[in-house]
């Protein structure tokens, strides 16, 4: 099932903070976290993996609640640069093919 | 640099008529992956190679296939484009780094298709 993101979209302004949520009604073994932005292929921010393995950008936070299914990432300090359409993404099966949620779109203004 | 390249970046075919789609990677990476995302939606895996092998969604229609005649190239076939099948068509490739869920996909820029 496709994983359920929150908020649809959210308008910040420069050094203000936000947090997206994803969710699943399915047990998950990672997460996975992609920014779109606007006419550009989705680029990759992060994987969580059950355990408490991370792989991604250091200047990107996340989390993973694995027994709530749940993860949440964190951006501070917004830059106009963090504007864009932002995925959740969930395995499918065990080859990296992932159901990805409906997006939340990231305003960033000045 | 290394990078997923997809040629064309748009493409316009007639209601009917086969289209072809390409991928090339110089990552070497041993999983390739195709992406239909239509405007404002997200991104909806159609199949994947892992290796040589073929992975199929449940939920993708017939009217799709794909061929990957080695680990560089991947096509995606259109058999009989429909007015609905125009959206943005996404190749991404990763590899496997022996640990479950941890498949980093490298996107290429996409080919936008409008059928006509």
């Amino acid at each position: 099932q496709q994983p359920v993101q929150s908020p649809q979209a959210v308008i910040l302004r420069e050094g203000e903070d936000a947090v997206i949520n994803c969710s699943s009604s399915k047990a998950l073994y990672s997460v996975h976290w992609y920014r779109q932005k606007h006419g550009e292929a989705p680029v990759f921010l992060m994987i969580l993996l059950k355990g408490g393995e991370q792989k991604g950008h250091e200047k990107i936070s996340a989390s993973f609640n694995e027994k709530k299914q749940q993860s949440s990432l964190y951006l501070t300090a917004s830059q106009l640069s963090y504007s864009g359409t932002y995925f959740c993404g969930t395995e499918k099966g065990s080859q990296g093919n992932l159901i990805f949620g409906k997006g939340t779109k990231l305003s960033v203004k000045p | 640099d290394a990078m997923v390249i997809q040629n064309p970046r748009y493409q316009v075919t007639q209601f009917g008529k086969p289209v072809t789609l390409s991928c090339s990677q110089t990552l070497n990476h041993n999983v390739m992956y195709w992406y239909q995302q239509k405007s404002s939606q997200a991104p909806k895996l159609l199949f994947h190679y892992y290796d040589k092998d073929f992975n199929n969604e449940a939920d993708t229609p017939d009217n799709f296939q794909s061929r990957r005649p080695n680990t560089s190239f991947c096509f995606l076939d259109i058999r009989s484009p429909g007015l609905g099948d125009a959206a943005m068509y996404l190749c991404a490739t990763s590899r496997d780094l022996g640990r479950e869920g941890l498949y980093e996909q490298y996107f290429g820029p996409g080919t936008r298709l409008t059928v006509t």
